[in-house]
């Protein structure tokens, strides 16, 4: 069985620019999570959907973020614009249903210069 | 925010002696996980132990639950070299949040 997929590993970008990040969850899993892990620190959630439906959002900064999940599968984190503190890892995670066990992808780290 | 808080934040201890990590939270909680972080991969589930349990074991894994006092631990029996990554505990209320984690390091 696949596990989670994301890309790209690594992003480096200038600030002001604009950068996405792509995940594919496990199939058949309904809910999938964006998180942000800065270094030496616990992932805190960003969004968690539910099939299509984003169901928390409330800790995703909406005047830069944004992400969708469309037909319910991959799911898209978009940063625009980049600001420098926005280096850290992004962590795509999916379960079958929530609550339950994570399955994480290995993380996308963005660096802003 | 951060729900659970690991304790210690760093360990370092010989191979083949055990490594005991502790979590505390703050709200009622259904259920507690614990995860194990390889430098610069994602997550790995480790257990799972639901908030009427009170102990569960997985292999060189021991997990205790005291509700009562909102606490957990993790215990690792006879660590590897392997062992060597940084664990969380994450609790689910309404939502999963995560610690910041305890970095464990496992001597030679």
């Amino acid at each position: 069985e696949a596990g989670v997929v994301q890309s790209p590993r690594y992003k480096i970008i200038e600030k002001k620019q604009p950068v996405a990040f792509w995940c594919n969850p496990i199939s058949g899993h309904n809910t999938l999570y964006w998180y942000l892990q800065n270094l030496g620190q616990g992932p805190e959630l960003l969004i968690r959907y539910e099939n299509e439906e984003a169901v928390d959002d409330s800790q995703l900064p909406k005047d830069r973020f944004s992400a969708e999940r469309l037909k319910g599968v991959d799911s898209t984190l978009k940063i625009q614009p980049a600001e420098l503190g926005d280096s850290a890892v992004y962590l795509c995670a999916s379960s079958v249903s929530a609550p339950g066990e994570l399955f994480f992808g290995e993380g996308s780290r963005l660096t802003v210069l | 925010s951060q729900q659970g808080e690991e304790d210690p934040q760093a360990l370092s201890i010989q191979e083949g002696e055990n490594a005991t990590m502790n979590c505390s939270y703050k709200t009622s909680i259904n259920n507690l996980q614990w995860y194990r972080q390889n430098s610069g991969r994602g997550l790995v589930h480790l257990i799972l132990i639901r908030s009427n349990e009170r102990e569960k074991h997985s292999g060189r894994l021991r997990v205790t639950l005291d509700t009562s006092k909102k606490s957990s631990s993790l215990l690792i029996t006879a660590s590897r070299a392997a062992d060597t990554a940084s664990y969380f505990c994450a609790t689910d209320e309404d939502k999963i949040i995560f610690g910041k984690g305890t970095r464990l390091h496992i001597l030679p």
